[in-house]
C-alpha cells in the first residue's frame, strides 16, 4: 500500500464550480500537509500548508485536514481557466522527507 | 529573493553514461531534497541533504548519489544511465532545522532523457 493515495483523475469542471481534491494516508506520524499545483514542465508551487486538523484558507483555496480519517482535502471556490494544473498532495511526519501523492489533472473549461 | 535554481533545464544523454544535476537553494536555506518524478510513479524521495550531510535517503539504488557544498548548493549524480531513469528530477529547498518545520520549495526541474 502506498503512503499516500490520489485519485489522478483526470478531473474537468466547468468555469465557476467548486472543485474538490482529495488525498489519503496510512502513516498515522504525519503531521504536516501541503499542497501543490503544477504546470505542464513546470516544478511544484507550494499552495497551502496546514499543521495537524483543521481548516485553513487562503482566497478561493481550503485546505482540511481530518487526522482521525487519515484525509486531506482541497477545495476551490470560483474555478479558473488559469487553475487548470495537476494538483499533488504532499505530508510528512517529523524528518524532512516528504511523501507525495501521485497528483490530480484538473482543467477547468471556460 | 531568488528561487530554488536548478542546471541545466534539459539533458539528454546516452545509456551507460553518467550525469550531475545542479541545485542552488533559496539563500538562508540549509535542507534541499532530491525527488524523481515520472508519469507512473508521481514524485519519489531520492535523499536529503543538510549542512552537507545525508539525512535521508529513499528506496533508490546506489547509481543515485548526491553531495552538498558548505554554501547548501547540492548536485546529484546518476551513474550507469538506464532508460528508466529518463524523468524530471527536482530539487526543493526547506529551512528545516530540529525542532522547526517548514514547507519546501521546489525548483523547475531538470529533464533527463536516456536514449
Amino acid at each position: 500500500q502506498k503512503e499516500v493515495e490520489q485519485d489522478p483523475g483526470p478531473l474537468s469542471v466547468p468555469e465557476g464550480a467548486i472543485v474538490s481534491l482529495n488525498c489519503t494516508y496510512s502513516n498515522s506520524a504525519f503531521q504536516y500537509f501541503m499542497w501543490y499545483r503544477q504546470y505542464s514542465r513546470k516544478g511544484p508551487e507550494l499552495l497551502m500548508y496546514t499543521y495537524s486538523s483543521g481548516n485553513k484558507e487562503d482566497g478561493r483555496f481550503t485546505a482540511q485536514v481530518d487526522k482521525s480519517s487519515k484525509y486531506i482535502s482541497l477545495f476551490i471556490r470560483d474555478s479558473q481557466p488559469s487553475d487548470s494544473a495537476t494538483y499533488l498532495c504532499a505530508m510528512k511526519a517529523g524528518v524532512n522527507q516528504f511523501y507525495f501523492g501521485t497528483g490530480t489533472s484538473l482543467t477547468v473549461i471556460p | 529573493k531568488a528561487g530554488v535554481t536548478q542546471t541545466p533545464r534539459y539533458l539528454i544523454k546516452t545509456r551507460g553514461q553518467q550525469v550531475t544535476l545542479s541545485c542552488s537553494p533559496i539563500s538562508g536555506h540549509r535542507s534541499v531534497s532530491w525527488y524523481q518524478q515520472t508519469p507512473g510513479q508521481g514524485l519519489q524521495f531520492l535523499f536529503e541533504y543538510f549542512s552537507e550531510t545525508q539525512r535521508n535517503k529513499g528506496n533508490f539504488p546506489g547509481r543515485f548519489s548526491g553531495r552538498q557544498f558548505s554554501n547548501s548548493r547540492s548536485e546529484m549524480n546518476v551513474s550507469t544511465l538506464e532508460l528508466g531513469d529518463s524523468a524530471l528530477y527536482l530539487c526543493a529547498s526547506s529551512s528545516f532545522l530540529t525542532g522547526a518545520n517548514t514547507e519546501a520549495f521546489f525548483g523547475q526541474g531538470t529533464r533527463l532523457t536516456v536514449v
